[in-house]
């Protein structure tokens, strides 16, 4: 079976840049994280869904960031404008229960360097 | 708030070496704990899991058990070997909150 897929798994941008990452998570799971990870800050939650509906974006970092979940088979993370600070490893993860359940399902990332 | 508390690292062992990460917690009500791995270029994958006090969790020669009375979900593993070397993290789940991790640990494995 898939597991989750995220894409692109390495983007190089220039500062000022949109940056788009895209998730596609397993199917039948109805929640979805995104996940920022950074040598400095660790594994920072940014917002999860459920249900395709947003619940909690507190760690959305600023306004620059935004997430959709348009439907149950796929989400994105833009960043508008990019900036060197938004550097760092972006994950994607799904679960087949309510954020409750503790079994998240990662995807492999996607590496984003913003020169 | 709930949060989750680990050695940090990072830990270098030799192989067949006993390994130990500490991990404690805090929370409010009665969570449940998780141990999750990540290998280099890779995403987390979850090792194991125990949902409430006493119970132990294992995989793949890994254990951990929930102790309640000293709020702790220490990794153990009796022998490591060179393919074990990736970054540990701890994490917990209380009520409709999401997953909180730890900030990882980071263990080497020398042969």
């Amino acid at each position: 079976d898939a597991g989750v897929i995220q894409s692109p798994r390495h983007e190089v941008t220039e500062m000022g840049q949109e940056v788009t990452l895209r998730c596609k998570p397993i199917s039948g799971h109805n929640s979805l994280f995104w996940y920022r990870q950074t040598m400095m800050r660790g594994l920072e939650l940014l917002i999860y869904f459920n249900n395709n509906v947003p619940i909690d974006d507190s760690g959305m970092p600023e306004d620059r960031f935004s997430a959709k979940m348009p439907n149950a088979s796929f989400s994105t993370l833009k960043i508008q404008p990019s900036e060197p600070r938004d550097s760092a490893v972006y994950f994607c993860a799904s679960s087949p229960l309510t954020s409750s359940a503790g079994e998240l399902f990662f995807g492999e990332g996607s590496r984003l360097t913003v020169l | 708030g709930d949060s989750v508390t680990q050695m940090e690292g990072p830990v270098t062992l030799s192989e067949e070496a006993f390994l130990t990460i500490n991990c404690t917690y805090t929370a409010t009500g009665y969570p449940s704990l998780f141990w999750y791995v990540q290998y280099p270029g890779e995403g987390l994958q979850l090792l194991l899991k125990a949902t409430k006090a006493d119970d132990k969790g294992s995989n793949k020669g890994f254990e951990a058990t929930y102790r309640k009375e000293t709020t702790s979900f220490h990794l153990e593993k009796g022998s490591v070997q060179v393919s074990d070397s990736a970054v540990y993290f701890c994490a917990l789940i209380s009520g409709n909150t999401p997953l909180v991790f730890g900030k990882g640990t980071r263990l080497s494995v020398i042969a």
